[in-house]
């Protein structure tokens, strides 16, 4: 069946600092990926996505690229902010073998950025 | 638009008792979908609806557990009897879905159940 494998957190890093979270995915279809970012308190937000191999996702500054050849879709920024503290998402969504746009979640990645 | 709408934000209550949780889907999306959120289990889905009618009810846990949609801005997920298992963040999300087209999933604030 699909899973999502995503890196434990926490991650903890200082502002500025390069980020990656690795993402990881099976599935027996042709997946769409996302990445959903859910801040204290909120519901979940989408951050980016990407729909076919080779596409790249990007908003705010975080880009992840599809690569069906290692099955992955890491989270990056180049540079974080406080503000980017925050559980992140790594999802997959196959509408033909589920028959509808049905999420299956990683088990998500706390960031914490300290100033 | 207001998004999608949850109530209550928070609900208390003792084991035994009926909880009814509420959602509120954006205007014009036809999919609506329960999750709930733990820490040991993660976001798991627990019912799809398509057009107010349920697709996918496998992740529903147990017979104490039912969900309604009347109408395509309204919907239900009720627990009876709760459980101090159930504690969780119960989250309504609302999409669209037409001729096979993927978009995408927006999440309410959620409803944080906690059984004593």
């Amino acid at each position: 069946g699909n899973s999502v494998t995503q890196m434990e957190g926490p991650v903890t890093l200082s502002e500025e600092a390069f980020l990656t979270i690795n993402c990881t995915y099976t599935a027996t279809g042709y997946p769409s990926l996302f990445w959903y970012v859910q801040y204290p308190g909120e519901g979940l937000q989408l951050l980016l996505k990407a729909t076919k191999a080779d596409d790249k996702g990007s908003n705010k500054g975080f880009e992840a690229t599809y690569r069906k050849e290692t099955t992955s879709f890491h989270l990056e920024k180049g540079s974080v902010q406080v503000s980017d503290s925050a559980v992140y998402f790594c999802a997959l969504s196959d509408l033909f073998s589920g028959g509808y746009n049905k999420l299956i979640f990683g088990a998500g990645t706390r960031l914490a950025v300290h100033p | 638009d207001a998004g999608v709408i949850q109530s209550p934000r928070h609900e208390v209550t003792e084991m035994g008792q009926e909880v009814t949780l509420r959602c509120k889907p954006i205007s014009g999306h036809n999919s609506l979908f329960w999750y709930r959120q733990t820490m040991m289990r993660g976001l798991e889905l627990l019912i799809y609806f398509n057009n107010n009618v349920p697709i996918d009810d496998s992740g529903m846990p147990e017979d104490r557990f039912s969900a309604k949609m009347p109408n395509a801005s309204f919907s239900t997920l009720k627990i009876q009897p709760s459980e101090p298992r159930d504690s969780a963040v119960y989250f309504c999300a609302s999409s669209k879905i037409l001729a096979g087209e993927l978009y995408e999933q927006y999440f309410g604030p959620g409803t944080r159940l906690t059984v004593t």
